[in-house]
């Protein structure tokens, strides 16, 4: 099983809709990170959290919305998708004694909002 | 402008040769810099990460960081075609407030011809 799991890996879904993706992991790390991935974007910070009571905004973070249910567990919320967040969602991990660049990536949630 | 640049290719390398895969980063606070691997379709993986001047290797690859020219490079030598992946540059500054703040290049995709 990987140490960073991400549900759904692919989901489809109409404007307007609430999705939700989740994260967890089994590497006892305190850092979680949401980023999305675009083509010829790269990867951009959504939200990121150091543990349950301590969630910070990232670079992109209007319509987005999270919550760290536990020290393991990081969700994503989209209120009311639109076709613009169609992208491809990580969730990523970093531990004591790592660097801001130092991230465990999960294997992605493929998004498409129609 | 990105704050991290980098040629989207594809670059095109035979088998045996070296890969040289370069990145440009505008913001002069960064200091830590960080190669990620990126298999089609699967999650980021961290490969090289560099924090001073000059050269580091670590096997067949080389990261390369010359601050004054704010400049990063990675070398694969040898190259294999497992090596055909894109490849992400990443920068951020070695300060407290840095979490949050790394920044993701579009990436290089590096195609190995057997």
């Amino acid at each position: 099983d990987a140490d960073v799991t991400q549900t759904p890996r692919n989901r489809i879904t109409k404007t307007g809709k609430r999705i939700m993706l989740e994260c967890s992991q089994t590497k006892g790390h305190d850092r979680m990170y949401w980023y999305r991935q675009d083509p010829g974007l790269g990867l951009r910070l959504i939200y990121y959290s150091f543990d349950v009571k301590d969630i910070n905004k990232g670079e992109i973070s209007d319509g987005y919305s999270v919550s760290r249910q536990a020290q393991a567990k990081f969700s994503l919320s989209l209120e009311s998708a639109i076709p613009n967040q169609t992208a491809l969602y990580f969730c990523a991990t970093s531990g004591p004694g790592q660097g801001p660049g130092e991230l465990f990536f999960g294997e992605g949630s493929r998004l498409t909002v129609l | 402008q990105k704050e991290v640049e980098q040629n989207s290719g594809p670059l095109s390398v035979p088998e045996g040769a070296i890969a040289s895969l370069n990145c440009t980063y505008s913001d002069r606070g960064s200091q830590s810099f960080f190669w990620y691997r990126q298999y089609s379709g699967k999650s980021p993986e961290l490969i090289m990460s560099i924090y001073s001047n000059g050269d580091k290797e670590d096997g067949r690859f080389t990261a390369q960081l010359n601050k004054a020219s704010q400049y990063v490079s990675l070398l694969i030598r040898d190259s294999q075609p497992s090596d055909s992946a894109t490849y992400l540059c990443a920068g951020v500054a070695r300060t407290t407030d840095s979490w949050g703040k790394l920044q993701f290049g579009a990436g290089t995709q590096v195609v190995v011809t057997p």
